[in-house]
């Protein structure tokens, strides 16, 4: 089975610095997805950014930006230039695709988030 | 964007009664929703996933007798907690995309609802 492990439960930066949150995940599949959720005090969940397994070239959208290290089954999310409404918790995430013998689907298998607290 | 709705973004009930959560696709076509539960301060955990006119697939040790969930159209996904408990006390998220269009991640993007806090007293 898969398994995600964030091995921060919180952190805190001051605003406008950078900061990077860590994720290590377990699996034995070639074809996988790998997301960064956020979900602030309201709960809501907001997809921050997502990384093909297959792809070398590391995502980046705006201030944030992932190291994706395949061999080592890392996935770190750093924050560049934080602000006051990057506090939340965030969550890395892995999508296996399931096979039609088991739905045809996809799960997302969630770590236990990092709460992120940024300060002014 | 894609938006999910969720209904009653809060609900009180008693202990022995059953409750329903309505999930909403308000501008896609949601062939496949997924049930999330969440404790306070924890992560979510995946319940079940519907696939709209199919049965459920229930996760390992969810109680498919207990969480009832129907997806009979293509923008509405139901779960239901029957006789519910105070150990049912949790906020519930659900989440739906639109069938893959190919084999990039944002086929497989799950938009979510803004969940539900479930008190059963």
């Amino acid at each position: 089975a898969q398994t995600v492990t964030q091995s921060q439960p919180e952190m805190s930066v001051q605003e406008a610095e950078t900061v990077t949150l860590s994720c290590t995940y377990d699996t034995s599949e070639n074809n996988y997805y790998l997301f960064w959720y956020k979900q602030p005090p309201s709960r809501q969940m907001i997809l921050v950014i997502r990384q093909e397994a297959y792809k070398q070239q590391n995502a980046t959208e705006n201030r944030f930006s992932v190291n994706f290290q395949k061999a080592a089954k890392s996935f770190s999310l750093k924050i560049s230039d934080s602000q006051l409404g990057d506090t939340a918790m965030y969550f890395c995430a892995f999508m296996k695709l399931l096979p039609p013998t088991q739905g045809g689907s996809e799960k997302l298998v969630f770590g236990k988030g990092t709460k992120l607290t940024v300060n002014p | 964007g894609a938006v999910v709705s969720q209904h009653p973004s809060w609900v009180i009930c008693k202990s022995g009664t059953s409750v329903k959560i309505e999930c909403r696709s308000l501008d896609f076509q949601a062939t496949t929703m997924f049930w999330y539960r969440q404790f306070p301060k924890q992560s979510l955990m995946l319940m079940a996933t519907s696939n709209e006119g199919s049965k459920a697939t229930y996760e390992q040790g969810v109680e498919k007798d207990k969480f009832l969930i129907n997806h009979a159209s293509l923008t509405l996904s139901t779960l239901t907690v029957t006789s519910a408990h105070p150990e049912d006390s949790s906020f519930y998220i659900c989440s739906a995309r639109d069938p893959p269009l190919g084999p990039s991640p944002s086929s497989y993007e799950q938009y979510f609802g803004p969940g539900t806090r479930l008190t059963v007293t």
